[in-house]
């Protein structure tokens, strides 16, 4: 299937870090994203990591790619109340260039 | 920096309606593409096009269809809105196809409530 999975829920205390899991089907996926959609807006590109690469730093952003595995995931340091938004991940195909999009994991922030 | 925009961004719309849902966008790309969103669901492409008069049905595209007249703007027609069709609706844009890191750049969304 072309499934991206990914849990709909993470709570976290400010100033933890947060860590959002993300498994993939295609082992030959291009490239994979990180989008971040704050309530009542649309997707923003977060990051992405080209897949010959298995970790980027962007800031408080680090990205940790597991090929072997299909497992991507997004940690963000020292989280902060805006950081509070869905988290979707997403993954292009090569064959078809197709981007497949997780259902998104809403990110919580505890006071 | 890529500009993608809808023409709403809530509407409320009658049952038995016809909904036009805009999006331009302004970096010259290729494709155009029209997702709803729902929780739960996440998002499901209803249609996307790859060039002008041009266009693909995607994964729902029942009680849905698309103009593409010219290059930056995308039109999605509910022909007879009904309720089952309230949602979020989120237009994306991205250049054709090749090497590099190129993605979807969305517009805000538009919530659409269908009584």
């Amino acid at each position: 299937g072309e499934d991206v999975e990914q849990s709909l829920f993470l709570s976290v205390r400010e100033g933890d870090s947060s860590v959002i899991n993300c498994t993939y089907t295609d082992s030959s996926s291009t490239y994979l994203y990180w989008y971040k959609q704050e309530p009542g807006a649309g997707l923003q590109l977060l990051t992405y990591i080209f897949s010959n690469m298995d970790m980027k730093q962007d800031q408080r952003l680090t990205v940790l790619l597991n090929k072997k595995d299909k497992h991507l995931s997004l940690r963000i340091a020292d989280t902060q109340t805006g950081d509070s938004a869905i988290y979707f991940c997403a993954e292009r195909h090569y064959r078809d260039d197709k981007i497949i999009f997780g259902k998104g994991t809403r990110l919580h922030i505890l006071p | 920096d890529v500009k993608v925009t809808q023409s709403s961004r809530y509407l409320v719309k009658r049952t038995g309606e016809k909904v036009f849902l805009e999006c331009v966008q302004d970096m010259d790309h290729e494709n155009m593409f029209w997702y709803r969103q729902d929780p739960g669901l996440g998002l499901r492409l209803i249609y996307f096009s790859y060039d002008v008069k041009m266009k693909e049905k995607g994964d729902i595209p029942e009680g849905y269809s698309v103009s593409r007249e010219k290059k930056e703007r995308f039109s999605l027609i509910l022909e007879s809105a009904s309720t089952n069709q309230t949602s979020m609706y989120l237009c994306a844009s991205s250049p054709q196809t090749g090497f590099g890191q190129e993605t979807q750049y969305f517009g805000p969304g538009t919530r659409l409530l269908v009584l």
